[in-house]
């Protein structure tokens, strides 16, 4: 089966533009979650989608934001982007979002100049 | 919250030779898991393993869930083994996410 397909690979964008990056889970998984990775704070957990609603969110600012849609596709989007946004974006899908089972996508890298 | 801990942060080996990675947690988890994330940045999953011992192939781990910590034993390591190795655990203030390690660094030198 398919794995997880993050889109865009690679990303490059200014200070104080906006950016979406996308994710499309497994097939019959209904919850997606996303964390960001950088070398300082390591990985950390973004939200997490399940059947559309956001179940959970991390200690972001507002200025990060997802989605999820009918078929459990997700997006996130990122506001106003600050040099410190730069980092390995890694979405993960599963079953049931209990921490157990998650396949990660290879990551959408977003550097921010 | 809970604090994941692991060590060494960075470990260079011989290619053939074995090694010990180690997560300390500092709570009781629901469960723990050990990923590779390879050189493309995917986070492949090793071990499901809140308590007990496992093995799979040249890899095997055990997690002594009474004394919060877990072991990742990697066995006549080769170049491919090369990565970095997270610890991730799931608690019950967590809801179900991940709370990562820092990871460890393993290069394998041929």
């Amino acid at each position: 089966k398919a794995g997880v397909t993050q889109t865009p690979r690679y990303l490059i964008k200014t200070r104080g533009q906006q950016v979406t990056l996308s994710c499309s889970p497994i097939s019959g998984h209904r919850s997606v979650s996303w964390y960001q990775q950088t070398p300082g704070q390591g990985l950390q957990f973004l939200f997490e989608y399940f059947s559309e609603t956001q179940r959970n969110k991390g200690n972001f600012p507002g200025r990060f934001s997802g989605r999820q849609f009918s078929n459990s596709r997700s997006e996130m989007n990122v506001s106003t982007l600050e040099l410190g946004d730069s980092a390995l974006y890694l979405c993960a899908s599963s079953l049931s979002g209990t921490g157990v089972g998650y396949t990660f996508g290879s990551g959408t890298r977003l550097t921010v100049v | 919250g809970i604090q994941v801990e692991q060590s060494p942060p960075d470990l260079i080996l011989q290619e053939g030779a074995n090694s010990t990675l180690r997560c300390n947690f500092s709570d009781s988890v629901n469960n723990l898991q050990w990923f590779h994330q390879n050189p493309w940045g995917q986070l492949i999953n090793l071990f499901y393993i809140p308590s007990g011992t496992k093995q799979n192939g040249r890899l095997s781990a055990t997690t002594v869930a009474t004394e919060r910590y877990s072991l990742l034993y990697i066995s006549s390591s080769q170049t491919t083994d090369s990565g970095v190795y997270f610890c991730a655990v799931n608690y019950g203030g967590s809801q179900g996410n991940l709370i990562f390690g820092k990871g460890t660094k393993l290069s394998v030198k041929p």
